[in-house]
């Protein structure tokens, strides 16, 4: 199996600020990690692709300059709100593939702004 | 990926099982069923995936029809804790696979 460690659970942050939330793959190195968001009583969205070593791939109507993504190891994965707005407060969950085509989620993290 | 069609709300007593369908008659012959569940406010879980076989694991079973146009997924002994959304997706998987498209699911709640 593979495990993912996401954190921080929840954070609150004033409006304009930038939030830092980082994606961890305790034991499967990750050369592909996702990011989705989820609103209130709404289904996930996929976000973007972070791929190690290289570029994020975004879906169509996610601002890339916005959302941030890092993918500087096998391990690791960061997404960064930039300038966060009240709209941008969500459920944000980072997974990645495991082996025999599972995708493992993290427990995501609780954005709130002010 | 195909579209899939489930029941918004479902009830099931505790210790019953429960059934949980999905229709996805717009299915390809190289998509895979996956089943994930998400317990309010947390990430979701995997729970089981086939391609034409019913398959089972320690969690639940997987039924798939013979024209792979639906399948339903069964909790053999549902308990209180097994109360969460659960998303039937289909999706080719391999190299694309997670980028997954959630519908808006079933609402299972499992009551004493």
């Amino acid at each position: 199996g593979a495990v993912v460690s996401q954190h921080p659970s929840w954070v609150i942050c004033k409006s304009g600020t930038s939030v830092k939330i980082e994606c961890r793959s305790l034991d499967f190195q990750a050369t592909t990690m996702f990011w989705y968001r989820q609103f209130p009583k709404q289904s996930l969205m996929l976000m973007a692709t972070s791929n190690e070593g290289s570029k994020a791939t975004y879906e169509q109507g996610v601002e890339k300059d916005k959302f941030l993504i890092n993918h500087a190891s096998l391990t690791l994965s960061t997404l960064t709100v930039t300038s966060a707005h009240p709209e941008d407060s969500s459920f944000y969950i980072c997974s990645h593939r495991g082996r025999a085509e599972k995708l493992f989620f993290g427990s995501g993290t609780q954005l709130s702004v002010l | 990926d195909a579209k899939t069609t489930q029941p918004p709300s479902m009830d099931c007593a505790e210790g019953r099982a429960a059934n949980l369908p999905c229709n996805h008659s717009t299915i390809s012959g190289n998509e895979y069923v996956y089943w994930y569940r998400q317990i309010h406010s947390q990430g979701p879980q995997y729970i089981i995936h086939g391609l034409k076989n019913n398959e089972t694991n320690e969690m639940a079973s997987l039924i798939i029809t013979e024209d792979r146009k639906s399948s339903t997924l069964i909790l053999p002994h549902a308990t209180l804790r097994d109360t969460a959304v659960y998303y039937c997706i289909v999706t080719a998987g391999g190299t694309s696979y997670g980028k997954l498209t959630f519908g808006q699911g079933t609402i299972l709640t499992v009551h004493p």
